[in-house]
């Protein structure tokens, strides 16, 4: 089945570190992919829709130069988290979009804590 | 309002009941429906569509009122590996595969 791999699963780091997290579609094309963010007991929200060869379209309230977004291939998206404050730990979820027939597959997630 | 909501839990049943959750979403025009499940600190995995006729799958039915607007799960003989968090997504009309999630309601089953 389809896969996306989503690195690193884990990132414990200092208050005014960026962190750049990457989501691989391993066996098919992806034009698209999505990244959301989960809070503890929060459902997970959408922070912006990568396009590749594209910007990224950002959700309302997500600040763009917060969390950068590129989508260089077709199989690969990143996510910077610049300067990094303990508001952003969270957990932070990409999910691809299979160009053959639109189905959406998640990553593993990257659990991001800043002290 | 928001746009998922659900009822957030928990619901506690023996090993073996039958256990029904609904989910209400706000906008009319949408026009897919999922169940996902979410284990704890996991990403979600895609338990099954909702369609309008309805559909089972295993111990698993889900069904979608368009003019009540929500969605409902039934499983039926619960096993303790159906612990987890179920969420309910709907994509809105031209939302483009954009997914809303509600908060989830968390099950537990015990012995």
């Amino acid at each position: 089945g389809a896969v996306v791999s989503q690195h690193p699963s884990r990132v414990i780091c200092k208050s005014g570190t960026s962190v750049k997290i990457e989501c691989r579609s391993l066996d098919f094309q992806a034009t698209t992919m999505f990244w959301y963010r989960q809070f503890p007991k929060k459902s997970l929200m959408l922070m912006a829709t990568s396009n590749e060869g594209s910007k990224a379209t950002y959700e309302q309230g997500v600040e763009k130069d917060k969390f950068l977004i590129n989508h260089a291939s077709l199989t690969l998206s990143t996510l910077t988290v610049t300067s990094a404050h303990p508001e952003d730990s969270s957990f932070y979820i990409c999910s691809a979009r299979d160009a053959r027939d639109q189905s959406q597959h998640f990553g593993d997630g990257t659990r991001l804590s800043i002290l | 309002r928001k746009e998922v909501e659900q009822d957030p839990g928990p619901f506690n049943v023996p090993e073996g009941a039958t256990v029904a959750f609904n989910c209400t979403y706000s906008n009319s025009a949408s026009q897919s429906f999922f169940w996902y499940r979410q284990d704890c600190r996991k990403e979600p995995k895609l338990l099954m569509s909702v369609y309008s006729s309805g559909n089972e799958d295993g111990r698993f039915t889900a069904q979608l009122n368009r003019a009540s607007q929500y969605i409902s799960l039934l499983i039926r003989d619960s096993k303790l590996s159906d612990s987890a968090t179920y969420l309910c997504v709907v994509n809105p009309s031209g939302g483009g595969n954009k997914l809303t999630f509600g908060t989830g309601t968390q099950l537990k089953v015990e012995l």
